[in-house]
């Protein structure tokens, strides 16, 4: 157990609908990254919030946004989905931005229909 | 796109047997990690090794890194059934980002 949390775990959607992920760090983590991880490949970055301020962006299309509250907890918002964000969105957390060890929640697994 | 290379892609052994697995990189490093992954859900920090550290322990597990030759190797030694996962290597950047191989996916046979 981590102490990061994501809802929901699984989720359904139509291509050109708009999905929001959820995400709450582990105490005391102020920095929270985002990754999107295809069937059988690795992690990809997306993006990293730093005390609720964006500072690291993956190659992603803008239509992939997000935020940091002032609690440190996170969304992911994809808008106008398509076939290929199909995928398993993991949240990540750590102490603080130049923290090496990231801390992992379970995920959400995103089907796109 | 993916800086780290892990291999083999796939790797079964018998269970007490010792598993090696291996990640290149393509660019200069931080440091490197390992992660495993069970089953498709969350990844779990195993080790991080510095750029300027040559090998490192924890329990069971070993891991080289060889800068020359833009390399890394993690060996778990007395396999067990638990040990059944994805392992990932991932180098973090000068701009303190993670760049994520594809993985090796270990199978221990009971």
């Amino acid at each position: 157990e981590t102490g990061v949390t994501q809802s929901p775990t699984h989720l359904i959607k139509t291509r050109g609908q708009q999905v929001t992920l959820r995400c709450s760090s582990q105490s005391g983590h102020n920095t929270v990254s985002w990754y999107q991880q295809a069937l059988g490949q690795g992690p990809q970055f997306i993006f990293q919030y730093y005390r609720e301020e964006e500072n690291g962006r993956g190659n992603f299309p803008p239509r992939f946004s997000g935020l940091q509250f002032p609690n440190y907890s996170s969304e992911l918002n994809v808008n106008a989905l398509e076939l290929d964000d199909s995928a398993l969105y993991l949240c990540a957390s750590s102490p603080g931005q130049e923290d090496e060890k990231l801390f992992f929640g379970s995920g959400t697994q995103l089907s796109v229909l | 796109s993916q800086q780290g290379e892990e291999d083999p892609q796939a790797l079964s052994i018998q269970e007490g047997e010792n598993a090696t697995m291996n990640c290149s990189y393509k660019t200069s490093i931080n440091n490197l990690q390992w992660y495993r992954q069970n089953s498709g859900r969350g990844l779990v920090h195993l080790i991080l090794i510095r750029s300027n550290e040559r090998e490192k322990h924890s329990g069971r597990l070993r891991v080289t890194l060889d800068t020359s030759k833009k390399s890394s190797s993690l060996l778990i030694t007395a396999s067990r059934a638990a040990d059944t996962a994805s392992y990932f290597c991932a180098t973090e950047d000068s701009n303190y980002q993670l760049i994520w191989g594809a993985g090796t996916k270990l199978i221990i046979k009971p």
